[in-house]
């Protein structure tokens, strides 16, 4: 069965320090790979995706992410945080076949990111 | 503005009771989805639908049932036989060509006092 493993599960940083969240998942086939965010109080949006093609990727808010198939990962990065990135951030995969008849998301557990002003 | 309603946000239960948590959307998406989430568990899908009148169980659906017979609605019930029911439910959806694209509403967090 697939799984994502989210290696942190609460980081702390200050304004302006560098962001490496890590993402491995287990499914041996062909996936689609997510990175979703939740601030305070918000819903849980999109913050970037990779189907296929350069394995890093560009999201909203200056995030990046890169897949490394060799590694079954796909860490989210952004080379300055600020007090406004403070959110609870989830790394989700499916399968490619399975998601075009289902759409179903496998979600990690979450990381919680502080950021201290 | 389009996107995914649930309510109510925040609801109150005694043990042995039902209670429906409602999910409209008005993206004309296809597909919708309900999740559950606990602390330090993620998100762990419930039921989805991808057509009026059909839903499939997700990785844990005993102790809920689920309708859709409207496309911009997907009613989650929680039955009294779910053990463990006291968490944050979310509704999302996306459009079909999309996969894994989802949209979510802001959530009802459920309490079983």
């Amino acid at each position: 069965a697939q799984s994502v493993s989210q290696h942190n599960h609460h980081v702390i940083l200050s304004e302006a320090a560098s962001l490496e969240l890590g993402c491995n998942y287990s499914y041996g086939g062909t996936v689609n790979l997510f990175w979703y965010v939740q601030y305070p109080g918000q819903h849980l949006q999109l913050l970037l995706k990779y189907f296929s093609g350069d394995p890093l990727v560009k999201g909203i808010k200056g995030f990046e992410a890169e897949f490394i198939k060799s590694k079954f990962s796909f860490n989210l990065r952004k080379p300055s945080v600020q007090w406004s990135d403070t959110a609870e951030y989830f790394c989700a995969v499916t399968a490619r076949t399975l998601s075009s008849n289902t759409g179903k998301l496998i979600f990690g557990q979450g990381t919680t990111l502080q950021v201290k002003p | 503005d389009g996107g995914i309603t649930q309510s109510p946000k925040y609801l109150f239960r005694k043990e042995g009771q039902n209670v429906t948590l409602s999910c409209e959307q008005n993206l004309n998406h296809d597909a919708m989805y309900w999740y559950r989430q606990d602390p330090g568990q993620g998100l762990r899908l419930i039921y989805y639908s991808q057509i009026v009148n059909d839903f499939q169980k997700g990785d844990i659906a005993e102790g809920y049932s689920v309708s859709r017979e409207k496309k911009e609605s997907f009613p989650l019930t929680v039955t009294s036989a779910q053990k463990n029911p006291t968490a944050f439910y979310l509704c999302a959806s996306r459009q079909l060509l999309r996969p894994g694209e989802l949209f979510f509403g802001e959530g009802s967090r459920l309490t079983v006092l």
